[in-house]
């Protein structure tokens, strides 16, 4: 088992709609779980950050995380065009280290 | 201040060479990372840096791959003999590393891509 799973995808949701991107992770010591973007081409950067169980909100995006199901979640409200790109889902594993997913592609059809 | 660097930001080279690929964390930030992306693939734990120190080289691929860190500061990772599967792009991140938290934002740098003929 991956220690950090997620849908490769492609993703695709119609623009305005709500994008909804899963992440479940095997370490049940895991204490902070990461959100990044990607474009293609360019290198993540961090979209969200969550440790506590729940919702956490920021503008257009609202992270999840269920830490008895092991699953971190990632909502994307009024999808835009630019929002297209590779999310990587990464927890960090109770050490300094960040594990990531091998990200899932969503694409936003206009 | 400014955010991480890398360079060179492309290098080409021929089988059997040996590269150097340079990060600049962020001031002040005493974690460093590396990882390696290769077309298409999600990212792949190299070796991480707490100060100059290297707790965890787990993820090396074998001993043609080594780091350093000098100063808190610059890393560099060197591919001896490289071989055509170490062409990717290689990322380093930086992190302030608060103890006190075990959340630690990563920032990643623009990466080196990496092409081994």
């Amino acid at each position: 088992q991956k220690e950090v799973e997620q849908n490769s995808g492609p993703l695709s949701v119609p623009e305005g709609a709500i994008a909804s991107l899963n992440c479940t992770y095997s370490d049940r010591g895991s204490q902070s779980f990461f959100w990044y973007r990607q474009y293609s081409g360019k290198s993540p950067e961090l979209i969200m950050f969550i440790y506590s169980n729940g919702d956490k909100e920021d503008g257009r995006f609202t992270a999840q995380l269920n830490k008895a199901s092991q699953y971190v979640s990632l909502l994307i409200r009024d999808s835009q065009p630019s929002d297209s790109a590779t999310y990587l889902c990464a927890v960090n594993p109770s050490t300094e280290k960040l594990t990531f997913g091998t990200g899932t592609r969503l694409t936003i059809i206009p | 201040g400014a955010g991480v660097s890398q360079s060179p930001s492309n290098k080409v080279t021929e089988k059997g060479k040996d590269v150097e690929l340079r990060c600049d964390p962020i001031s002040g930030h005493t974690a460093l990372y590396w990882y390696r992306q290769r077309l298409g693939q999600g990212l792949e734990f190299l070796i991480y840096f707490q100060g100059n120190s290297a707790p965890d080289k787990s993820g090396l691929p074998s001993d043609r791959f080594s780091a350093e860190r000098t100063g808190e500061s610059v890393s560099t990772l060197t591919i001896q003999r490289t071989q055509q599967e170490d062409s990717a792009v290689y990322l380093c991140a930086s992190s302030p590393f608060r103890r006190a938290r075990s959340t630690d934002t990563q920032y990643f740098g623009p990466g080196t891509r990496l092409t081994v003929l």
